[in-house]
């Protein structure tokens, strides 16, 4: 297995559009997560699924933002009508149910212009 | 609720020197305490991690410790090398309201020169 992918990895985008990120998780792992991550601070927690199920939202998740993983496997995380304030890394990570450690994809580096 | 605190950086050291990055933090319970490295442009690599009490956890040099009495899980290397320069964060993850969630300090940069 290669790990967490995430595509794009960079995205530059023009301010009131919609973008659309993918997360491939680690095959055999039940959890995932997304976090947003700007400039000189550490990744703030936006959304998990266990399987396909979204169990929990952060404050942070806008109605402008959604996300899905259908089937229980990738997830997309999309971004309506984004704002400047968008601009930062989004993170995807996995684990497993019973396991302790997350692992993190590369991110993809969203610029709002 | 659950917090990490990290020490603030820039932390610049001369190869072969001591790091130590302090990270404490605040949790009901056993969480999971976590190293995890970023190099620029990239996202998070596992350092390290100690799921319980008394645990040492160690990765390429790296050690930390995780002190339950102090809730501490400081992290040292005994001689930085120059491709250690990266920013540092401190994690735990404990079970709360059902879900499983990973809680980060707001990262060390350490800068190690030649």
């Amino acid at each position: 297995d290669t790990g967490v992918s995430q595509n794009p990895r960079h995205k530059i985008t023009k301010r009131g559009q919609n973008v659309t990120f993918r997360c491939d998780p680690i095959s055999e792992h039940n959890r995932l997560y997304w976090y947003r991550q700007t400039l000189g601070q550490g990744p703030e927690f936006l959304t998990y699924f266990q399987n396909e199920a979204q169990l929990e939202k952060s404050r942070l998740l806008s109605d402008r933002f959604s996300a899905e993983r259908p089937k229980g496997s990738f997830s997309t995380l999309e971004i309506q009508r984004t704002e400047q304030g968008d601009s930062a890394m989004y993170l995807c990570a996995s684990s497993l149910d019973t396991g302790a450690e997350a692992f993190f994809g590369q991110g993809t580096r969203l610029t709002v212009v | 609720g659950n917090s990490v605190t990290q020490m603030e950086g820039p932390v610049t050291l001369s190869e072969e020197a001591f790091l130590t990055i302090n990270c404490t933090y605040t949790a009901t319970g056993y969480p999971s305490l976590f190293w995890y490295v970023q190099y620029p442009g990239e996202g998070l690599q596992l350092l390290l991690k100690a799921t319980k009490a008394d645990d040492k956890g160690s990765n390429k040099g790296f050690e930390a410790t995780y002190r339950k009495e102090t809730t501490s899980f400081h992290l040292e290397k005994g001689s930085v090398q120059v491709s250690d320069s990266a920013v540092y964060f401190c994690a735990l993850s404990q079970r709360t309201s059902g879900t499983y969630k990973y809680i980060f300090g707001t990262g060390t940069r350490l800068k190690v020169l030649a």
